[in-house]
């Protein structure tokens, strides 16, 4: 069965870092563009970044453009989102997804989401 | 970056029922939306792609129309389990935006 397991969130304060990882299970990672995506609280989904299949293409959303890193090691089976100067609006849960393989971009399989909270 | 407005925001509903969802472009993407269910505590699921292709393992009662600016989301009797929040997504250039989402309640 495919699966989708974030680590690394918490509270963090403001200007600080945190480094989120996901562990895919049951697919060959390599082939898939893999994405990040948020909740924030009261405000719905936002995407925040992607990365191709070996990693040559990386694209951010503007908030999170020049503080975020999306990175993967697909022999470790795992995705990468480096958190860094964080902010208040950065709280949310963040996801861990991949992208269907049909020539459009869409969600098929996330992971259970993991909190981060920026707060003093 | 394109913009997607769903509606309405909230809608109560009844076991049964037929419910139609929207969700507008700002601008044209051909047919680049996808739908999701999102119950509480859970992640979102993918019910549509490329706005009418049915994921696989979601009940036919859902199907998803339009191209261009406009996008249908459509459920045919509504099931207990189907109360959720529904959310649309442009897949057609990044920032892939999502809806603001629509809240099916009893």
């Amino acid at each position: 069965d495919v699966q989708l397991v974030e680590s690394g969130g918490g509270l963090v304060q403001p200007g600080g870092s945190l480094r989120l990882s996901c562990v895919a299970s049951g697919f060959d990672l390599g082939s898939y563009w893999m994405h990040w995506v948020r909740q924030v609280p009261e405000k719905g989904l936002s995407w925040v970044s992607r990365i191709y299949k070996d990693g040559t293409r990386l694209d951010y959303a503007d908030s999170v453009k020049g503080r975020f890193i999306i990175s993967r090691d697909n022999a470790r089976n795992t995705l990468y989102l480096q958190m860094n100067t964080l902010r208040a609006e950065d709280t949310g849960i963040y996801y861990c997804v991949r992208d269907l393989l049909v020539g459009t971009t869409a969600y098929d399989y996330w992971g259970q989401g993991i909190v981060v909270t920026v707060s003093p | 970056d394109v913009q997607v407005t769903q509606s309405p925001s909230s809608l109560s509903a009844s076991v049964g029922d037929r419910l139609t969802i929207t969700c507008r472009a700002s601008r044209d993407i051909s047919m680049y939306l996808n739908w999701y269910q999102m119950k509480r505590g859970n992640a979102p699921k993918l019910l549509i792609f490329a706005a009418s292709n049915l994921q696989r393992g979601v009940p036919s009662r859902f199907s998803g129309s339009g191209s261009g600016t406009d996008f249908t989301l459509t459920i045919t009797s509504l099931q207990p389990e189907d109360f959720a929040t529904y959310y649309c997504q442009q897949s057609y250039i990044i920032p892939y935006n999502f809806g603001q989402g629509t809240k099916v309640d009893i």
